[in-house]
């Protein structure tokens, strides 16, 4: 089945402690980003990538890290979490440029204390 | 901000009624989409239309473009129970895309 899996799908952390929520797509697909969703904003975008090797920022891309080191996965790396950091996390995939439609995953909540 | 407005925030309506939600940007559009997000879940993409479209149908959905008061409407007929979801646009401009605050539409059997 096509799909975009994130882990894990609840975290509960304390401030400053290091986390990695993980983000893998099995359609081949060039293009992946992150967004946060909070109360009356939408969705965010905070990283993108076009392909392995190649990120780029966001609109809100502080306090946060991404790698593409392989084309299936793009982790999302908070180094030093803090309690603004608090919210509903997806990521996203679509081919590559030209295409619109973006395949979301299921979302991943997120609680610093 | 480059992020869209979205009205109403939340509508209430009876099975079988139409909705309408309305979605505005600050900056220029061309091309439009619209995804619906079941309770917290996962975004699915609707509906795209384009910045050359005026009006765009699939199925049940509506959607019309004016690219001149940058604003989108998406239009749901004959709504269900199941069409209860919040419903988002978004704009693709380059490689980022900037979506709207949501439309929480709750249908009541």
């Amino acid at each position: 089945e096509a799909q975009v899996t994130q882990n894990p799908r609840y975290l509960i952390t304390v401030t400053g402690k290091k986390l990695t929520v993980t983000c893998s797509q099995n359609m081949n697909h060039e293009y992946m980003s992150w967004y946060r969703q909070d109360p009356g904003l939408g969705l965010r975008q905070i990283y993108y990538s076009m392909n392995v090797e190649v990120t780029d920022k966001g609109d809100v891309p502080e306090g946060y890290k991404v790698s593409r080191k392989e084309k299936r996965n793009f982790p999302l790396i908070l180094e030093s979490p803090s309690p603004n950091q608090t919210s509903l996390y997806f990521c996203a995939s679509k081919t590559g440029t030209g295409a619109w439609t973006q395949y979301f995953g299921p979302g991943t909540r997120l609680l610093v204390l | 901000s480059q992020q869209g407005e979205e009205d109403p925030q939340a509508l209430s309506i009876q099975e079988g009624e139409n909705a309408t939600m309305n979605c505005s940007y600050k900056t220029s559009i061309n091309n439009l989409q619209w995804y619906r997000q079941n309770s917290g879940r996962g975004l699915v993409h609707l509906i795209l239309i384009r910045s050359n479209e005026r009006e765009k149908h699939s199925g049940r959905l509506r959607v019309t473009l004016d690219t001149s008061k940058k604003s989108s409407s998406l239009l749901i007929t004959a709504s269900r129970a199941a069409d209860t979801a919040s419903y988002f646009c978004a704009r693709p401009t380059g490689n980022q895309f900037y979506f709207g605050t949501g439309t929480s539409l709750t249908v009541i059997p």
